[in-house]
C-alpha cells in the first residue's frame, strides 16, 4: 500500500507560467514533507520542505503548501523555467529519529519554451 | 568533488550471480542509506546505518546484505541475483536526528542493476 502518491505521472507547462505539482498521503503520522528534483542519470536533490505545523513554505520561485485535513501537499513553481524540467518526487517523513523518507512515484515536469 | 559516489553506475549480470555496489560519502555525515527505485519508479528505503550500526532494515530478502566498514562507506552485497532485483539502487547520506535541515538526504547518482 503506497502511502505517498503522485497521481500525475507527467505535466507540461509553458515557460513563464506556474507549475503546480500535487501529492497525496494517507498516513497521518507523517510530520515532515519534502520535495526532491531529479535529472536523468543523477540522484534526487533536495528542493524544499515543510513541517506539519506549517501550511506554507516559500523559497524563491518555489512554494510548498500543506493541507493536513486533506492530506495533500503541492509544489508551486513560478515562473517556470526550462531548467525546471525534471522529475519531482514528493516525500514524507515518519517521526523515527532517522530520516526514513517515503517517496511518491514522481511527476515528470516539462517546461516548454 | 562528488559528495556521494557509487560504483559501479551500471551493472549487467546473470541470474544466480553475487554482486556488490559500493558507496562512499565525503560530507562528514553519520547516517547512510540504500534506496531502491523499482520499475514503477517508486523510491523505497532498504537499509539505514548510523555510525556503522544498522537502524533501519525494511522488508528486504536476506540475499541483500549491507556492510558499513566506517561511517563514510556503506556497501550493498546481493547474493543469488534474481530477475526482480533489476532496479536502480541509490545510496544516500544525512546527518542523524535534529530537525534543522532534517530529511535532507544527499543522494548518489544511482547504480542501475540489470539481471538477465
Amino acid at each position: 500500500d503506497q502511502q505517498v502518491k503522485q497521481n500525475s505521472p507527467s505535466l507540461s507547462v509553458q515557460e513563464g507560467r506556474i507549475s503546480i505539482l500535487n501529492c497525496d498521503y494517507t498516513n497521518s503520522m507523517f510530520d515532515y514533507f519534502l520535495w526532491y528534483k531529479k535529472y536523468p542519470a543523477e540522484g534526487p536533490t533536495f528542493l524544499i520542505s515543510i513541517s506539519s505545523i506549517k501550511d506554507k513554505n516559500e523559497d524563491g520561485r518555489f512554494t510548498v503548501f500543506l493541507n493536513k485535513s486533506a492530506k495533500h501537499l503541492s509544489l508551486h513553481i513560478v515562473p517556470s523555467q526550462p531548467g525546471d524540467s525534471a522529475v519531482y518526487f514528493c516525500a514524507a517523513s515518519l517521526i523515527q529519529g532517522a530520516q526514513k523518507l517515503v517517496f511518491g512515484q514522481g511527476t515528470r515536469l516539462t517546461i516548454n519554451p | 568533488d562528488t559528495a556521494v559516489s557509487q560504483t559501479p553506475k551500471y551493472l549487467v549480470t546473470q541470474m544466480g550471480n553475487d554482486k556488490s555496489i559500493k558507496c562512499e560519502q565525503n560530507l562528514g555525515h553519520d547516517t547512510m542509506y540504500w534506496y531502491k527505485q523499482d520499475s514503477k519508479k517508486f523510491l523505497k528505503i532498504m537499509f539505514s546505518y548510523n555510525n556503522k550500526e544498522l537502524i533501519i532494515n525494511e522488508t528486504v530478502p536476506n540475499r541483500f546484505s549491507p556492510k558499513s566498514p566506517d561511517k563514510a562507506h556503506l556497501n550493498l552485497h546481493i547474493n543469488s541475483l534474481e530477475l526482480g532485483d533489476s532496479a536502480v539502487y541509490f545510496c544516500a547520506s544525512s546527518q542523524w536526528g535534529g530537525r534543522s535541515g532534517t530529511g535532507e538526504l544527499f543522494f548518489g547518482e544511482g547504480s542501475r542493476l540489470t539481471v538477465l
